[in-house]
């Protein structure tokens, strides 16, 4: 599996925006990036994905870079809701891993009020 | 639409007893995953069926987890006998399978094995 490193974790301030890292220089044609995060005591829940073009959604917006070894999560305007553990995850979408989605360590993102 | 059910919500076992824990995934989702998610770490796939047929179980430890998906649908994952190791939170997931759509999480049953 194609893998992705982030930050162990992140600080930011309430109201403020939140840039969110992650590398995937292994990155195949096929891989989508997909954003999951994981409030406490919760099961994650899916934020945002793409595969080449920037993505906006009513939760974030994603931007990748042009050779796509790297992504960025933005959180416009960070709430302490926000308050989580970040998973960048890559998914082939060829179908010869049958869509499998493997989590890595994530970043731990604490928002200060 | 209703999200992914588990049950139960905690369980606490003695070890090498067994346990048993239920997820009904989002209907007409042909994808499901079993995790388990130790304290403090990412998720770990265990096993992930398309349909009623399992595509991928190589983390799950064979000789004591044991997973079912009767017609496609629900699903039981089994742990006999249990180990302390085994204490963790087990989080089943499905999925559509077109390409590249989210998948959707239960919120899980946290297994303490004293």
């Amino acid at each position: 599996d194609a893998k992705t490193t982030q930050p162990n974790s992140m600080e930011s301030n309430e109201e403020e925006p939140v840039h969110l890292p992650c590398n995937h220089s292994t990155i195949s044609g096929t891989d989508y990036i997909h954003w999951y995060r994981q409030l406490p005591s919760q099961g994650p829940e899916y934020v945002i994905h793409g595969l080449t073009s920037n993505v906006n959604n009513r939760m974030a917006s994603l931007a990748i870079a042009e050779d796509r070894k790297s992504s960025t999560l933005i959180l416009h305007r960070a709430t302490l809701r926000d308050a989580a553990v970040y998973y960048c995850i890559l998914r082939d979408s060829s179908g010869g891993s049958n869509y499998k989605l493997t989590f890595g360590k994530g970043t731990l993102l604490t928002v200060n009020p | 639409e209703a999200g992914v059910a588990q049950s139960p919500r905690y369980k606490i076992i003695e070890k090498r007893q067994s346990v048993a824990f239920w997820c009904n995934p989002i209907s007409g989702h042909a994808t499901l995953y079993w995790y388990q998610q130790i304290l403090g770490q990412g998720p770990k796939l265990l096993i992930q069926f398309q349909n009623n047929g399992v595509v991928d179980d190589s983390q799950l430890p064979k000789d004591r987890f044991s997973a079912e998906r009767l017609k496609g649908v629900d699903s039981t994952l089994k742990i006999q006998p249990a180990k302390l190791e085994d204490s963790a939170v087990y989080l089943c997931a499905s999925s559509s399978r077109l390409l590249g759509t989210e998948a959707f999480f239960g919120q899980g049953t946290r297994l303490t094995v004293v």
